[in-house]
């Protein structure tokens, strides 16, 4: 059984501060990791995605990986009331059976000006 | 360049009915992958279609099914409706599937069971 797990807040992180969102992935076997956004009546949106261990940077966006920790965490600095959302991690295990993306169930963030 | 398009983008159905949705991909994406998002549940996976061959399947019923055309357009349906199948359907697209790709997600439809 394939999970993602994510904190389902609300988390509250005041404009301009640094907003951290976590995620933990159950499958060793998990290859690639993304981060969807997702605003009230919208369909999910793709923020980043990543492979290997580390941090990868997309402006105000990193995403981390740990993979000996099974662990993946978005960061967002410079926090916007725009910012404010549901964030989706997912996960991708191509080990064979289902091959469509697991997603955690969320974690909504709420930017407060 | 237009995105995904789902139809309708929603609907009301008794139990027991039957519904059809479909979903055309962004020009040129040959994979389409079908998820369920209920508030419950969140996101989950139904099935991917590419190149009018189901390639992978989630856990569901198998009242639901789907199908692609030489188009790529793919539809989904969901027979012998439960009140349980009340949910939003995204539909999601990518050029050789989620292992190598990023999804395009269509704003879906919101199915209502009554």
């Amino acid at each position: 059984q394939k999970e993602v797990e994510q904190n389902s807040g609300p988390l509250s992180v005041p404009e301009g501060a640094i907003a951290s969102l976590n995620c933990t992935y159950s499958d060793r076997g998990s290859q690639s990791f993304f981060w969807y956004r997702q605003y009230s009546g919208k369909s999910p949106e793709l923020i980043m995605f990543i492979y290997s261990n580390g941090d990868k940077e997309d402006g105000r966006f990193t995403a981390q990986l740990n993979k000996a920790s099974q662990y993946v965490s978005l960061l967002i600095r410079d926090s916007q009331p725009s910012d404010s959302a549901t964030y989706l991690c997912a996960v991708l295990y191509s080990g064979g059976g289902a091959d469509g993306l697991t997603f955690g169930k969320g974690t909504h963030l709420i930017i407060q000006p | 360049k237009a995105g995904v398009t789902q139809t309708p983008r929603y609907l009301i159905k008794t139990r027991g009915q039957q519904v059809t949705l479909s979903c055309s991909p962004i020009s040129g994406h040959r994979s389409v992958s079908w998820y369920q998002q209920t508030p419950g549940q969140g996101l989950q996976f139904l099935f991917e279609y590419f190149s009018e061959t189901q390639r992978n399947k989630g856990n569901f019923p198998g009242r639901f099914s789907g199908r692609q055309f030489s188009n790529s357009r793919s539809e989904m349906n969901v027979s012998t409706l439960e009140l349980g199948d009340s949910a939003l359907y995204l539909c999601a697209s990518s050029l050789a599937g989620a292992g190598a790709n990023v999804l395009t997600f269509g704003a879906g439809s919101r199915l209502t069971v009554l």
